[in-house]
């Protein structure tokens, strides 16, 4: 089975600056997708970023950008320029096929400071 | 476009009783998923509908099924509940096809549901 895995249960990061967030998976399949979902205090899921397994380029969006090695199964994010809406929990996912099936990391829940 | 949309935001409702949750999809997305968070679980996955047709399932009992209907909207039906069912149930809606590019699920906000 696959499972995805988030070793941070928490951090923290000055307004302005850079973090990253860690994420492993396991799988056996060759053809997959990754997926960050930011989940505010309102609980709304919402999709970060994204990543196709057969792409090599890392994906980037505005200041979100992904650190994708597929060979050691890793999948980071990182957020540059933080700001105090970026405040939130972090979901790492993994899908395949048609990805309508995703299976979760426990999260990583990520304080602005000023 | 309009988002995902989840039908009640809020319930509580007694052990042993049933509930009926709704959800409307993205339009033109013809999948629709469930899922399950709860603090100790996590974000669990519940279900699939495609075209009417249930394509993938989670590990849950069968006091949870769900149905879709021809305009894609999803209803996910829980009976007999327990205390342990209070969770955010949350459903996700996508295309559901292979597209190269578009494989990924877009959530709604959300039904908290309280069982006492």
């Amino acid at each position: 089975a696959q499972t995805v895995t988030q070793s941070q249960p928490e951090m923290s990061v000055q307004e302005a600056e850079t973090v990253t967030l860690s994420c492993t998976y396991d799988t056996s399949e060759s053809d997959y997708y990754l997926f960050w979902y930011k989940q505010p205090p309102s609980r709304q899921m919402i999709l970060v970023i994204r990543q196709e397994a057969y792409k090599q380029q890392n994906a980037t969006e505005n200041r979100f950008s992904v650190n994708f090695q597929k060979a050691a199964k890793s999948f980071s994010l990182k957020i540059s320029d933080s700001q105090l809406g970026d405040a939130a929990m972090y979901f790492c996912a993994y899908g395949t096929g048609t990805a309508s099936k995703l299976t979760f990391g426990t999260g990583t829940r990520l304080q602005v400071t000023l | 476009k309009a988002g995902v949309t989840q039908t009640p935001r809020y319930l509580i409702k007694t052990r042993g009783q049933q509930v009926t949750l709704s959800c409307s999809p993205i339009s033109g997305h013809r999948s629709v998923s469930w899922y399950q968070q709860t603090p100790g679980q996590g974000l669990q996955f519940l279900f699939e509908y495609f075209s009417e047709t249930q394509r993938n399932k989670g590990n849950f009992p069968g006091r949870f099924s769900g149905r879709q209907f021809s305009n894609s909207r999803s209803e996910m039906n829980v009976s007999t509940l327990e205390l342990g069912d209070s969770a955010l149930y949350l459903c996700a809606s996508s295309l559901g096809l292979r597209t190269g590019g578009e494989e990924t699920q877009y959530f709604g906000p959300g039904t908290r549901l309280l069982v006492l």
